[in-house]
């Protein structure tokens, strides 16, 4: 069985930084692309960023670039997403997403149950 | 970017009734790369359709994708009480891989 489990979620100042991470099981973990998804609670979805199997192929969504910062270790079966500068507008719950490929093709297959982000003074 | 625009932004229908749900995009979308996603409350979205019309694992035939180009329709032809839910259409045949609003399907 496919499991994503999302942790470092948290309330954070204006500015800060945080660190989300994810481990995966249930399936040949670098195979496949991963993903970041937010969604503002009551809302609708925003990709953030994409990794492919091997990190040579990197992807941000405009809204994040230059602030956040995807990663793997495919050897700890990991995801990660490093946020640096956080604003009012990043307070979302952020999925941790599997692609059906092991490129960038960003369809996504396996989602996890999400670490809620709350950028607040 | 291409932006998804799903309509109606709400369905009221009733179990048995059969729901149509329109994606439209603002620009062609390459080798129909449309998928379709089903969230409930509380949940994380699951995947329906990918490639426009093909089911992904373990959903069942009375999901039904469709379309092409610029028009995508999910089609539910007969409502369970397990259907009634927020539904997504996304592209990714162009970057950024882009999503709709959402059209809820509830129970009238």
């Amino acid at each position: 069985e496919v499991q994503l489990v999302e942790s470092g979620g948290g309330l954070v100042q204006p500015g800060r930084s945080l660190r989300l991470s994810c481990a995966a099981s249930g399936f040949t973990f670098d195979d496949y692309a991963m993903h970041w998804v937010r969604q503002v609670p009551g809302k609708g979805l925003e990709w953030v960023s994409g990794i492919s199997w091997n990190s040579n192929n990197i992807v941000y969504a405009d809204s994040v670039k230059g602030r956040f910062t995807i990663s793997r270790d495919n050897a700890k079966n990991s995801l990660y997403l490093q946020m640096n500068n956080l604003g009012a507008e990043d307070t979302a719950l952020y999925y941790c997403v599997k692609d059906i490929s092991y490129i960038v093709a960003g369809n996504f297959d396996y989602w996890g149950q999400g670490a809620l982000v709350t950028v607040s003074s | 970017e291409i932006v998804l625009t799903q309509s109606p932004g709400t369905l009221s229908l009733s179990p048995g009734e059969r729901a149509t749900l329109s994606c439209r995009a603002s620009q062609s979308v390459s080798s129909s790369y449309v998928a379709w996603y089903q969230q409930k409350p509380g949940q994380a979205p699951r995947l329906l359709i990918h490639g426009a019309s093909t089911r992904a694992t373990g959903i069942p035939d009375r999901f039904i994708g469709s379309g092409s180009g610029t028009d995508f329709t999910l089609t539910v032809s007969r409502l369970e009480p397990e259907d009634f839910a927020v539904y997504y259409c996304q592209q990714y045949g162009s970057s950024p891989q882009t999503f709709g609003q959402g059209t809820k399907v509830e129970i009238k």
